[in-house]
């Protein structure tokens, strides 16, 4: 299973750009990369995720190499809201039974400074 | 809010108990997932029900097992209980059950005493 490895904390300026780091290197051609944070201890929440090409929600924009070893979340005007714990996840295929399971990582701390 | 919902908030209870956790998933989604997160083993995923079935076995113990039941609500039983099961648990949901998206509920934090 391909893992990710997260920077364990960041400290960003409120309404500066958050850019969050995630090295995916054993990641498989069809696996893709997911963001989720977890704010206290509240249930994981969806941001965005992609395969290959770069993408863009309300929320946030994902960055994906072009090998595919590492992806770039990037929170543009970051507020005192966007604290919270940063997941970096490849679903994976679970082959024997046709379906996907997420492997967290342990994440990334943001905290976002007044 | 994601929609999908799970009772109760908080449970506590003593060691060699046995509790029940509920989730009920997203209004049209098919698909229910169980996870972990313990302070020392982050989100760890238990087990996975498609439209009734079992479809995946992440990393459940046996005193764990689940079922979803025909209007696709799923219930999480824990059995023997011991002080290192105390932990927050996550139900989460998707449309189908491969591939998509899963959005989680607010968890339920578990106590054993």
């Amino acid at each position: 299973d391909a893992k990710t490895t997260q920077p364990p904390s960041m400290d960003c300026a409120e309404g500066r750009a958050a850019n969050l780091p995630c090295n995916h290197s054993t990641i498989s051609g069809n696996e893709y990369v997911y963001w989720y944070r977890q704010i206290h201890s509240q249930g994981p929440q969806y941001i965005i995720h992609g395969l290959k090409n770069n993408e863009t929600n309300e929320m946030a924009s994902l960055i994906i190499t072009e090998d595919r070893k590492s992806s770039t979340l990037i929170l543009p005007h970051a507020t005192l809201r966007d604290t919270a714990v940063y997941y970096c996840i490849v679903r994976a295929a679970v082959y024997t039974s046709g379906t996907y399971k997420y492997i967290f990582g342990t994440g990334t701390r943001l905290k976002v400074l007044a | 809010d994601s929609g999908v919902t799970q009772t109760p908030k908080h449970l506590i209870t003593a060691t060699g108990q046995r509790v029940t956790l509920r989730c009920s998933p997203r209004s049209g989604d098919l698909s229910v997932y169980w996870y972990q997160q313990s302070l020392d083993q982050g989100l760890q995923f238990l087990i996975q029900y498609y439209n009734g079935e079992e479809r995946a076995k992440g990393n459940i113990l046996e005193r764990f097992s689940a079922q979803q039941f025909p209007d696709l609500h799923s219930e999480l039983n824990l059995s023997s209980l011991e002080l290192g099961d105390s932990a927050l648990y996550f139900c989460a949901s998707s449309v189908k059950g491969a591939g998509d998206t899963q959005y989680f509920g607010p968890g339920t934090r578990l106590t054993v005493l």
